[in-house]
């Protein structure tokens, strides 16, 4: 199994201030998903990033694919309340189309 | 956009029993469901994969005769969860595609699980 390595596990900052969130691995992806996952739902796709080195923005987020595509980054610029959630990393596994995902970061935005 | 439905979104069963929780595709046809659990505070987990009219693949140290998957039609997937005990309790995610490979799957808003 591929281990997707999510930092950090929580964060809780305040409305307003911008923030990284790093999902890291030894193997490389042929592509990487983020998600976000509010309580009691299903987790909503943000992005896919394909190529390395790779940057998208989707409004004040910006994700980025590392060179080597083992790492992945999510920067939130002025977090607002409604950011809050669980953001996942998810990549497809090697043997097949099934999803692995990282454990995750828990972001709590207070106003 | 690709719309995947779970029922119920929450079920309490006492130990010991079974319950049944069904995936659809609502406005595409599904080849391939996925299971996933959560456990609170933690990430998802696949279970296993099911492919419409075929015997689901199920991940290493998933009991296949507790979980009962059954993907008897293209917009359909039931998981069984068969004599629940206290530990079954969990979130259960579905996902779904539309085709077989690396392309998006489409999440279900889950159903908690309680068993008491």
């Amino acid at each position: 199994t591929q281990l997707l390595e999510q930092s950090p596990q929580f964060l809780s900052i305040q409305e307003g201030e911008n923030l990284t969130v790093y999902c890291n691995s030894s193997s490389v992806f042929s592509s990487l998903q983020w998600y976000r996952q509010e309580p009691g739902e299903g987790p909503v796709l943000l992005v896919t990033v394909v190529t390395g080195g790779e940057v998208k923005k989707l409004k004040r987020l910006t994700f980025q694919f590392g060179d080597a595509r083992k790492d992945s980054s999510l920067h939130i610029t002025a977090a607002q309340p409604g950011d809050t959630g669980l953001y996942l990393c998810a990549g497809f596994s090697n043997s097949g189309y099934a999803l692995n995902f990282g454990k995750g970061t828990s972001l709590l935005v207070t106003p | 956009g690709a719309v995947v439905s779970q029922h119920p979104s929450w079920v309490i069963c006492k130990s010991g029993t079974s319950v049944k929780i069904e995936c659809r595709s609502l406005d595409f046809q599904a080849t391939t469901m996925f299971w996933y659990r959560q456990f609170p505070k933690q990430s998802l987990m696949l279970m296993a994969t099911s492919n419409e009219g075929s015997k689901a693949t199920y991940e290493q140290g998933v009991e296949k005769d507790k979980f009962l998957i059954n993907h008897a039609s293209l917009t359909l997937s039931t998981l069984t969860v068969t004599s629940a005990h206290p530990e079954d309790s969990s979130f259960y995610i579905c996902s779904a595609t539309w085709a077989s490979g690396r392309v998006e799957q489409y999440f279900g808003p889950g159903t908690r699980l309680t068993v008491t």
